[in-house]
C-alpha cells in the first residue's frame, strides 16, 4: 500500500493561483469521494481544509477548492497570500477501510 | 469547543509497548457518528494514517501496522486509547489523535501532538 502521489514542491507569488495533485488508483481516489486535504503549518497540527473531494469545512476561506477526476483529486488555491505557505497532505479512504495520505506537498509563496 | 490533548510517555526502549492516551474535552466519544484517530508524522517527514475507532467500538487499522496496533475507547474517562507493540526507531514520531467526521478520514479536530522517541 503506497502513500497517495503529491509533487514534492510548488511555488506561486501572492494573488496568483495555484494547484496540488494527489494520485491515486481506483481502489482509493478513484472508488470514492472521500478525499480531504490537510495544510500544515511547521510545528502545528494539521489542519483540514477541504473534505469529500470538495466541501469546506465552516471557517476555511472560500479561496480553497478541491476536486477530482478518475484516479487524481486536485487543490487549488487561488489569490495565494503569504499564509498560505505551508505543507499540504491529500488523504482518501482506501479498499482495506482504512486512510491513506499523500506524501505532501510544500507550498512556497515567493 | 472540542479539545484534544494527546499523552505518552515521551522515551520508550525499543521492543516496548507504546501506550498513548487522548483526552477528550467539550464534547463525548461515544457521540453518534464520531470516530475518534490516531495519526503519527516522524520528523521532518509526512503523516500516517495509524488507526481510527467509532463512536460504538468499530475499529480501523492500518493493514501495514495492524499487528502491533490496538485502539480502544475508555468511555468512563472520554478517553481514547491507543497501543503499539514492540516499537523500534522506526516508530519514533509525533504522534496525533483526532476526531474524524466520518467521511473517511476527514479529521476536523485534532490534539497538538506528542512527540514519542524509541531509543535505548
Amino acid at each position: 500500500q503506497s502513500a497517495l502521489t503529491q509533487p514534492a514542491s510548488v511555488s506561486g507569488s501572492p494573488g496568483q493561483s495555484i494547484t496540488i495533485s494527489c494520485s491515486g488508483t481506483s481502489s482509493d481516489v478513484g472508488k470514492y469521494n472521500l478525499v480531504s486535504w490537510y495544510q500544515q503549518h511547521p510545528g502545528k497540527a494539521p489542519k483540514l481544509m477541504i473534505y469529500e473531494v470538495n466541501k469546506r469545512p465552516s471557517g476555511v476561506s472560500n479561496r480553497f477548492s478541491g476536486s477530482k477526476s478518475g484516479n487524481s483529486a486536485s487543490l487549488t488555491i487561488s489569490g495565494l497570500q503569504t499564509e498560505d505557505e505551508a505543507d499540504y497532505y491529500c488523504s482518501s479512504l482506501v479498499d482495506t477501510s482504512s486512510v491513506m495520505f499523500g506524501g505532501g506537498t510544500k507550498l512556497t509563496v515567493l | 469547543q472540542l479539545q484534544l490533548q494527546e499523552s505518552g510517555p515521551g522515551l520508550v526502549k525499543p521492543s516496548e509497548t507504546l501506550s498513548l492516551t487522548c483526552i477528550v474535552s467539550g464534547g463525548s466519544i461515544t457521540t453518534t457518528g464520531d470516530y475518534w484517530g490516531w495519526i503519527r508524522q516522524p520528523p521532518g517527514k509526512g503523516l500516517e494514517w495509524l488507526a481510527s475507532i467509532s463512536h460504538s467500538g468499530t475499529t480501523y487499522y492500518s493493514p501495514s501496522l495492524k499487528s502491533r496496533l490496538t485502539i480502544s475507547l475508555v468511555t468512563s474517562k472520554n478517553q481514547v486509547s491507543l497501543k503499539l507493540d514492540s516499537v523500534t526507531a522506526a516508530d519514533t514520531a509525533v504522534y496525533y489523535c483526532a476526531r474524524d467526521i466520518g467521511s473517511g478520514g476527514a479529521a476536523d479536530y485534532w490534539g497538538q501532538g506528542t512527540l514519542v522517541t524509541v531509543s535505548s
